[in-house]
């Protein structure tokens, strides 16, 4: 079965510090992408980030990187110079078949001033 | 700027009750999506389609049905509501055709069933 794997339901965070968030995974796709979503309390889910797999380059935006090891299907999310506004909880997604994703079940991150 | 709108934020109903939670997305997407997101559980996938009147299961179906019959809409039928059928629901929408596509999200319609 495909799944996705978050196994830290809460992390805290000093505003300005760095913090990483873990994700293992399972898929049988062979070309596919990973996905990173926050949800900020009481908004929309948005995408943080993506990761090609076939791409050896971890996938960076501004912030927010990735650490993706393939082989060890892991997909971990770094968060650097934490800010208030990153407080929500974030899933970690993968492809679950033709056209669907497998969310985690989600880590809440604190960020504290 | 891309939206997906769902057509309550909040809704209280009796058990027994017909429910319909109602999804509209404006980005011509093929594809729609319903999941539940519950404390613990992350986010678990009621019904998707990928196009219009097609419809396939996900992993948590009963007790649901689902009706697509414009593109741009996608209704969540709760046919006899029941007290654990009390969640968020969340409506998602995606293109077909690149595999790095993401998904859109509605914002979410918080449903009480007493």
């Amino acid at each position: 079965a495909q799944t996705v794997t978050q196994s830290q339901p809460e992390m805290s965070v000093q505003e300005a510090e760095t913090v990483t968030l873990s994700c293992t995974y399972d898929t049988s796709e062979s070309d596919y992408y990973l996905f990173w979503y926050k949800q900020p309390p009481s908004r929309q889910m948005i995408l943080v980030i993506r990761q090609e797999a076939y791409k050896q380059q971890n996938a960076t935006e501004n912030r927010f990187s990735v650490n993706f090891q393939k082989a060890a299907k892991s997909f971990s999310l770094k968060i650097s110079d934490s800010q208030l506004g990153d407080a929500a909880m974030y899933f970690c997604a993968s492809p679950g078949g033709t056209y669907k994703y497998i969310f985690g079940t989600g880590t809440r991150l604190k960020v504290l001033a | 700027d891309v939206k997906v709108t769902q057509s309550s934020r909040y809704l209280v109903k009796r058990t027994g009750e017909k429910v319909f939670l109602e999804c509209v997305q404006d980005m011509d997407h093929e594809n729609m999506f319903w999941y539940r997101q519950d404390p613990g559980l992350g986010l678990r996938l009621i019904y998707f389609s990928y196009d219009v009147k097609m419809k396939e299961k996900g992993d948590i179906p009963e007790g649901y049905s689902v009706s697509r019959e414009k593109k741009e809409r996608f209704s969540l039928i709760l046919e006899s509501a029941s007290t654990n059928q009390t969640s968020m629901y969340l409506c998602a929408s995606s293109s077909t055709g690149w595999r790095g596509t993401e998904a859109f999200f509605g914002q979410g319609t918080r449903l009480t069933v007493v």
